[in-house]
C-alpha cells in the first residue's frame, strides 16, 4: 500500500488566491512527521513545512499552513495569496519513528500559478 | 545555496562509460542519503549512510556503488548504466534518528544514458 498518497497530479490557481493541495497518509506507528517540500524546475527540494503526529496546532510557515486531520490521515498543504513563484512541484512526505531515517515520499502535485 | 552541494548538475554518459556523482555537505549532518527521481514516479530511496555506515540499500542495482568517505561527502559511483537509469538523482542528508527532522536537499545531477 501507497504510504503517502497524492491524488492532484496537477493544480492550476489564479495569482493572489489560496490553493489546497491534498495528500493522505497510512501508518500504523503512533510518533509520525509530515513534511512538505516545493520542486521548482531547477530541481531542488526545498523543505516547506513540518507538522508532528502529537502536535495539537496546525502548523504554519508564513503562506504556508497544514490542515493536519488526524483521524482521517490527511495533512493538506494550504498556500494563501499565491505568487508567480510558486509554480512548482510538491510534494508531501512522512517520516516514522519506527523506522529511523526513512522518509516516504508521494507523486507530487504540479502547481501553476496564473498571473 | 541549499547546504547540500551535488556535482555535476548534469551528465551525459554512454552505457559502457563509468562516472561519479558527488554530494557534499557542511550542515554537520550525520546521515546521507541518495533518492532517484523518476518522472511520474514518487521518490526512490536508493542508499542511506548513517555515521559513514551504508545502513540501507533498497535492492539497487549493482551497477551503482554508493561511497561515504566522510560524515560530509557522499558519492554515487555508475558504471555500465542502462537507459532506464536516466533521471534526477538527489543527495539529501539530515541528523539521525530524529523524526521531526527533515531532510536538506541538493540540487541533483540530470542523468541521462545514452
Amino acid at each position: 500500500a501507497q504510504k503517502i498518497t497524492q491524488t492532484q497530479p496537477g493544480m492550476f490557481v489564479q495569482e493572489k488566491e489560496a490553493v489546497t493541495l491534498d495528500c493522505t497518509y497510512d501508518t500504523s506507528d503512533p510518533s509520525y512527521g509530515l513534511f512538505w517540500y516545493k520542486q521548482p524546475s531547477s530541481g531542488e527540494m526545498i523543505f516547506l513545512i513540518y507538522q508532528g503526529s502529537y502536535d495539537q496546532q496546525n502548523a504554519t510557515e508564513g503562506r504556508y499552513s497544514l490542515n493536519f486531520q488526524k483521524a482521517r490521515k490527511s495533512a493538506n498543504l494550504v498556500i494563501s495569496a499565491s505568487q508567480l513563484g510558486d509554480s512548482a512541484m510538491y510534494f508531501c512526505a512522512m517520516r516514522e519513528a519506527s523506522r529511523g531515517n526513512q522518509f516516504y515520499f508521494g507523486t507530487g502535485t504540479s502547481l501553476t500559478v496564473i498571473p | 545555496e541549499t547546504g547540500v552541494t551535488q556535482t555535476p548538475r548534469h551528465l551525459v554518459m554512454g552505457m559502457t562509460n563509468k562516472k561519479s556523482l558527488k554530494c557534499e555537505q557542511h550542515l554537520g549532518h550525520n546521515a546521507m542519503y541518495w533518492y532517484k527521481q523518476s518522472a511520474k514516479k514518487p521518490l526512490e530511496l536508493m542508499f542511506v549512510y548513517n555515521f559513514k555506515e551504508q545502513t540501507e540499500n533498497n535492492s539497487v542495482p549493482s551497477r551503482f556503488s554508493p561511497e561515504c568517505p566522510n560524515s560530509s561527502h557522499l558519492f554515487l559511483h555508475l558504471h555500465t548504466l542502462q537507459p532506464e537509469d536516466s533521471a534526477l538523482y538527489l543527495c539529501a542528508s539530515s541528523q539521525a534518528g530524529l523524526s521531526n527532522y527533515g531532510y536538506t536537499f541538493g540540487s541533483g545531477t540530470r542523468l541521462t544514458v545514452v
